[in-house]
């Protein structure tokens, strides 16, 4: 079931330069997206999210992006710090349902000094 | 603070062995969730419990698995016969009423020997 994709395993940027984190979704009845950041042995952090009806959401250093004609969101993190190092999720739901998530597979962002 | 707080932390068992994860999300959640991560893969969504019942369940969440929230507060995961396959990280969650965001717990993680 690969409803939700990240298509980069993986990303390296320097400190202080923007991060760019993608995700595409297949399903068009999510009409509601989340970002976590999660760190080894560690749960999920929620960090930003955006509904359907919006197209941008900023929170302080993060951005996150939608272009539901193409099923596309991305997070932006700028400047990029080195303790945002850590694996980020994108996640989708459809509202009236159970809110229950799908996850795509995780980008892991090392952001170097 | 964490929105959701899980007991124990990291479990070993043997193969056969029943297991019971605990969690205790914060008062105002009204929607409960259990989700697992497989060592490398992405997090799944395993069942969601609303009102005192299951509200959906994924195809992992077969008859060896079964959730309750006996007292009002915890909210335990247990397996019944543990199989190798189970060892995961499992992540217990919790969402307000109303709202779309999903809080996660920091994690249980089981290790079936």
């Amino acid at each position: 079931d690969q409803q939700v994709k990240q298509n980069s395993p993986s990303l390296s940027v320097q400190e202080g330069r923007i991060s760019i984190l993608n995700c595409d979704y297949t399903n068009s009845m999510f009409d509601y997206f989340l970002w976590y950041k999660k760190y080894p042995a560690e749960g999920p952090t929620f960090l930003i999210s955006i509904s359907s009806i919006k197209d941008k959401n900023e929170d302080g250093r993060f951005t996150v992006f939608l272009n539901k004609s193409a099923k596309h969101l991305s997070l932006h993190i700028v400047p990029s710090q080195p303790g945002d190092s850590a694996v980020y999720f994108c996640a989708a739901s459809r509202a009236g349902n159970t809110g229950k998530l799908i996850f795509g597979q995780g980008t892991t962002l090392q952001v170097k000094p | 603070e964490p929105e959701v707080t899980q007991t124990p932390s990291h479990q070993v068992t043997q193969m056969g062995q029943e297991v019971i994860l605990r969690c205790v999300p914060i008062s105002n959640h009204l929607y409960f969730y259990w989700y697992r991560q497989i060592l490398g893969q992405k997090v799944e969504f395993l069942v969601s419990f609303y009102n005192n019942e299951i509200s959906e369940k994924s195809e992992i969440f077969d008859d060896q698995f079964s959730v309750e929230r006996p007292d009002g507060s915890n909210f335990t995961l247990k397996i019944r016969s543990t199989k190798l396959e189970d060892s995961a990280m499992y992540f217990c969650a919790g969402r307000r009423d109303p709202g779309n965001t999903i809080y996660f717990g920091e994690g249980s993680w089981l290790t079936v020997v």
